[in-house]
């Protein structure tokens, strides 16, 4: 079975641009987690949908990011504009029910110039 | 709100010796308790869980936790080091079974000596 699938693995791009980075859930999972993981502040939850519908954006640091969910099989993190700070590496996770078990995507590393 | 404190940014042991992993959380409610592991470059990958029950738990590659309420501790042990245990591990808690996703600790790099 496929797991959670994440796109890109690795982008460069200059502080001012947009980012987009792309998840694809498990099948037949219905809660969509986004983490950010840094050296300083660790793992941190920015954002999480059940069915599709945004649950928790508190974690969301900016207007700058957004997030979007259109269907069950595909997710979105986009910011815009983008700083150095916003360098990391971000992990989408599904789940569900309510067994807790999360199942992690390999990650997309951004690096900001 | 919950939180989890690993004590440790970096444990090492040799290769063959016990490893003892510390987490202490906190939670306002009976709460579910994780552990993962992360591989260089990889995602989180779950070790073992706690959720209700036996307070034991036994996981993947030999590794094992004990809730201790009282405590509020959810330690994670090996009897015996092996060199692929080498990795960066992770307790997290969660207070609505896990549905509104999971808070982690900083984690701990685990060193394994040959």
């Amino acid at each position: 079975d496929a797991g959670v699938i994440q796109s890109p693995r690795h982008e460069v791009t200059e502080m001012g641009q947009e980012v987009t980075l792309r998840c694809k859930p498990i099948s037949g999972h219905n809660s969509l987690f986004w983490y950010r993981q840094t050296m300083m502040r660790g793992l941190e939850l920015l954002i999480y949908f059940n069915n599709n519908v945004p649950i928790d954006d508190s974690g969301m640091p900016e207007d700058r990011f957004s997030a979007k969910m259109p269907n069950a099989s595909f997710s979105t993190l986009k910011i815009q504009p983008s700083e150095p700070r916003d360098s990391a590496v971000y992990f989408c996770a599904s789940s569900v029910g309510v067994t807790g078990e999360l199942f992690f995507g390999e990650g997309s590393r951004l690096t900001v110039l | 709100a919950q939180s989890v404190t690993q004590l440790g940014s970096h444990v090492s042991v040799s290769e063959g010796a016990l490893v003892l992993l510390r987490c202490n959380y906190s939670s306002s409610v009976p709460p579910y308790l994780f552990w993962y592991v992360q591989y260089p470059n990889q995602g989180l990958q779950l070790l073992l869980k706690y959720t209700t029950g036996a307070t034991l738990v036994k996981g993947i590659n030999g590794f094992e936790a004990e809730f201790k309420k009282s405590e509020t501790s959810f330690h994670l042990t090996k009897p015996s080091a092996h060199m692929s245990d080498a990795a960066e591990y992770f307790c997290a808690v969660s207070e609505g079974g896990g549905a509104d996703g999971l808070t982690f600790g900083k984690g701990t790099h685990l060193i394994i000596q040959p």
